[in-house]
C-alpha cells in the first residue's frame, strides 16, 4: 500500500541556518505530494504542494521538488527563522488511496535564537 | 483563510461521560474528515464523509461516531468516554473537484483528556 517515510526528529538549528527535511514515498500510481505544517497549539495548514513529476512547490521560502526518479519530496529552506519552529508532515494523494491524505510520522523542528 | 471550527478546543471529562466534538466549516466543502493525533505527533485518520448521509471508518479503529445531516457540520461522538480516548482530535474538510486531489482545510483542534 501508499506510505509516506520521512525522518525523525526534533531537528535543532541555530537562526539562518540550512533546512531539509526528508520524505521518501512508496505509491503505486501517480500521487500528489503535500508538506503540511502545524504550529504549536493549531491544526496543521497547507505549506506547499506539487501534483506531478519534477514539479517544485514553494511558500514562505520553503520549497520542495517532485523526484519520482527517487521517490521523494525533501522541504527545504536557505535560512530558518526562529517563527519556523513547529512540526512538518509530509503526505501524499492519490487515486489509490481514494484521494485520502497518507501522512508521514511528522518532524519537529527547533529553531533557536 | 480557511473557515473551519472545532468547539470545545479543550476538554477534561470523568470516565464515563458521553461527548460530542463539534466541526463546522462555512466553506460549502463536500469532503470532511476526522483524526486523531497521538502525543507522537502521528495522525491517524478515524472517519471521513463525501456528503450529507455518507460517512466511513477511517485506517483507524475507534469507538466513536459521526453523522453528517448538514454539509457544514460533522459531529464526533464518543458515547462512553474512557481515558484511552485521551488525544487530540482534528477535524478537517476539502472540495471534491472531479475527484482530484485537493487541499485539506484543518480546524485548531480539541484536546480531549479523559480522567
Amino acid at each position: 500500500g501508499n506510505s509516506v517515510t520521512q525522518m525523525e526528529g526534533p531537528v535543532t538549528l541555530s537562526e539562518e541556518a540550512f533546512l531539509t527535511i526528508n520524505c521518501t514515498y512508496t505509491a503505486t500510481g501517480y500521487p500528489s505530494l503535500f508538506w503540511y505544517v502545524q504550529y504549536p497549539g493549531e491544526g496543521l495548514q497547507l505549506l506547499l504542494k506539487a501534483t506531478k513529476a519534477d514539479d517544485k512547490g514553494s511558500n514562505k521560502g520553503f520549497e520542495a521538488t517532485y523526484r519520482k526518479e527517487t521517490t521523494s519530496f525533501h522541504l527545504e529552506k536557505g535560512s530558518v527563522q526562529v517563527s519556523d519552529s513547529a512540526v512538518y508532515f509530509c503526505a501524499l494523494s492519490d487515486l489509490d488511496s481514494s484521494y485520502k491524505l497518507i501522512f508521514g510520522s511528522g518532524t519537529r523542528l527547533l529553531v533557536r535564537p | 483563510e480557511a473557515d473551519i471550527y472545532q468547539t470545545p478546543r479543550y476538554l477534561v471529562i470523568g470516565t464515563g461521560k458521553k461527548i460530542t466534538l463539534e466541526c463546522s466549516q462555512t466553506m460549502g466543502h463536500d469532503k470532511m474528515y476526522w483524526y486523531q493525533q497521538d502525543p507522537g505527533m502521528e495522525l491517524h485518520l478515524i472517519h471521513y464523509s463525501y456528503g450529507v448521509n455518507s460517512t466511513e471508518k477511517g485506517d483507524l479503529s475507534s469507538e466513536s461516531t459521526v453523522s453528517r445531516i448538514r454539509t457544514e457540520h460533522f459531529p464526533l461522538t464518543l458515547e462512553s468516554a474512557r481515558p484511552s480516548h485521551t488525544s487530540q482530535y482534528l477535524c478537517a474538510s476539502s472540495d471534491l473537484q472531479g475527484q482530484q486531489p485537493d487541499e485539506q482545510y484543518f480546524g485548531p483542534g480539541t484536546r480531549l483528556t479523559v480522567t
